[in-house]
């Protein structure tokens, strides 16, 4: 079983809809969560830090359930710019063990 | 404020032969993490450095080594090139014990003929 699994994708959807990603992570002792965005041929690139009480950054929503070890993306009113790949990212106190899920790949269409 | 810079961009080796690719942190970051991206998949860790010492690997061969410099910088080498390193290798940077998130370079797309 891997570390940190992710839906494995794509998503193909229209410009407007809501989108969900899930990640699942093995490691109880985990302690800091993120997400990351990854345009094609690029470098990733933080889209938010994920809490224990859910954090919303506009249109993206993040949510953590510590007991069932799952962390989970939500895009409302999807843009065209949004496609791109979505890496869920676990790590350890001070960054050690820092894993990368796959990722998941959205397009966004209009 | 200058981010994770890395060198070369892009780079273009034989089997067999060494390569030498190179990290500078952002500013006020003092760990180093390497990670190599197949295409399709994602970061897979290397390694990372802190005061100068490899201080946490994952499960890559001895071919991959590194080193940490007092400024911070950061080399990663790789010896006796296989096909099956050619992959986009980024360098990320952070402060150690934080929780704080990474901060990615460009990445050196490396290809192996």
């Amino acid at each position: 079983r891997k570390e940190v699994e992710q839906d494995p994708g794509p998503f193909n959807v229209p410009e407007g809809a809501t989108v969900a990603f899930n990640c699942t992570y093995s490691n109880s002792a985990s302690q800091s969560f993120f997400w990351y965005r990854q345009d094609c041929r690029k470098e990733p690139k933080l889209l938010m830090s994920v809490y224990s009480s859910g954090n919303e950054d506009g249109r993206f929503t993040a949510q953590l359930n510590r007991a069932s070890q799952y962390i989970s993306l939500l895009i409302r009113d999807s843009k065209l710019s949004d496609s791109a790949t979505y890496l869920c990212v676990v790590s350890q106190v001070g960054g050690f063990k820092t894993i990368f899920g796959a990722g998941t790949r959205l397009f966004v269409k209009a | 404020d200058a981010g994770v810079t890395q060198s070369p961009t892009h780079l273009i080796k034989t089997r067999g032969q060494q390569v030498t690719l190179r990290c500078s942190p952002k500013s006020g970051h003092d760990t180093v993490s390497w990670y190599q991206q197949a295409l399709g998949q994602g970061p897979q860790f290397i390694f990372q450095y802190y005061e100068e010492e490899e201080r946490q690997r994952g499960n890559f061969p001895d071919r991959f080594s590194g080193h940490q410099f007092p400024n911070y910088s950061s080399e990663l080498n790789v010896n006796a090139l296989l096909l099956g390193d050619s992959a986009l290798y980024l360098c990320a940077s952070s402060l150690a014990n934080s929780n704080q998130p990474q901060h990615f370079g460009d990445g050196t797309r490396l290809s192996i003929l």
